[in-house]
């Protein structure tokens, strides 16, 4: 069965840079939630899309943004990467009142 | 007080016992009730939802929901060395597409 796609699986950038994560979600699932995952951490809330509109925020800085397309594949854009956004990036999908299924991830690493 | 709290653990049961994971929360409101299983460095992945007081089984686990105490608990039977995996528990205010709300995570291992 198709699965949650993330990319890339891995980022490496440097302080003061900019990130874009990609999020493909399961065919058909109509609500996309972005996550992030420190180390030792809970995965945190950062930002929900539910057909395409801003369903719901969290704890998302002002520094990131994020969006839904045409094609239901999401993006969350970082600038300003401080060494404290070092993460596990998390998207995951659900549709209806159907339980949440998670990607495989982005791992980030701010130098 | 986070809003759902696990106990951080580590719990460690032999292979072949019974491994009791336990979380409480604080919000009455909330609905839905989730156990996700995740390795290290892999995304959580999801091992049982449960939305009424009760029991609910399913092969080796089994989740019960006791919305009065705001308790929910994961039962693994016969716990096996793949079972060690730190376990969250997620909880949502509303039965449907929202935002999950984890706890800290219980490590577990299984000593074979």
């Amino acid at each position: 069965a198709a699965g949650v796609i993330q990319s890339p699986r891995h980022l490496i950038k440097e302080k003061r840079e900019t990130a874009t994560l990609k999020c493909y979600p399961i065919p058909r699932h109509d609500t996309v939630y972005w996550y992030q995952q420190g180390p030792g951490q809970d995965p945190q809330f950062l930002i929900s899309f539910y057909e395409k509109m801003q369903s719901d925020k969290g704890s998302i800085p002002d520094r990131f943004s994020a969006q839904q397309f045409s094609d239901y594949h999401s993006e969350l854009n970082m600038s300003s990467l401080e060494l404290g956004d070092s993460a596990l990036y998390f998207c995951a999908s659900s549709l209806g009142s159907s339980p949440l299924h998670f990607g495989n991830g982005t791992r980030l690493t701010v130098t | 007080q986070k809003e759902v709290e696990q106990n951080s653990g580590p719990l460690s049961v032999p292979e072949g016992a019974i491994a009791s994971l336990n979380c409480t929360y604080s919000d009455r409101v909330s609905q839905s009730f989730f156990w996700y299983r995740q390795y290290s460095g892999k995304s959580p992945e999801l091992i049982m939802s449960i939305y009424s007081n009760g029991d609910k089984e399913d092969g080796r686990f089994t989740a019960q929901l006791n919305k009065a105490s705001q308790y929910v608990s994961l039962l693994i039977r016969d716990s096996q060395p793949s079972d060690s995996a730190t376990y969250l528990c997620a909880v949502t205010r509303i039965q449907g597409a929202q935002k999950l709300v984890f706890g800290q995570g219980t490590r577990l291992t299984i000593n074979p």
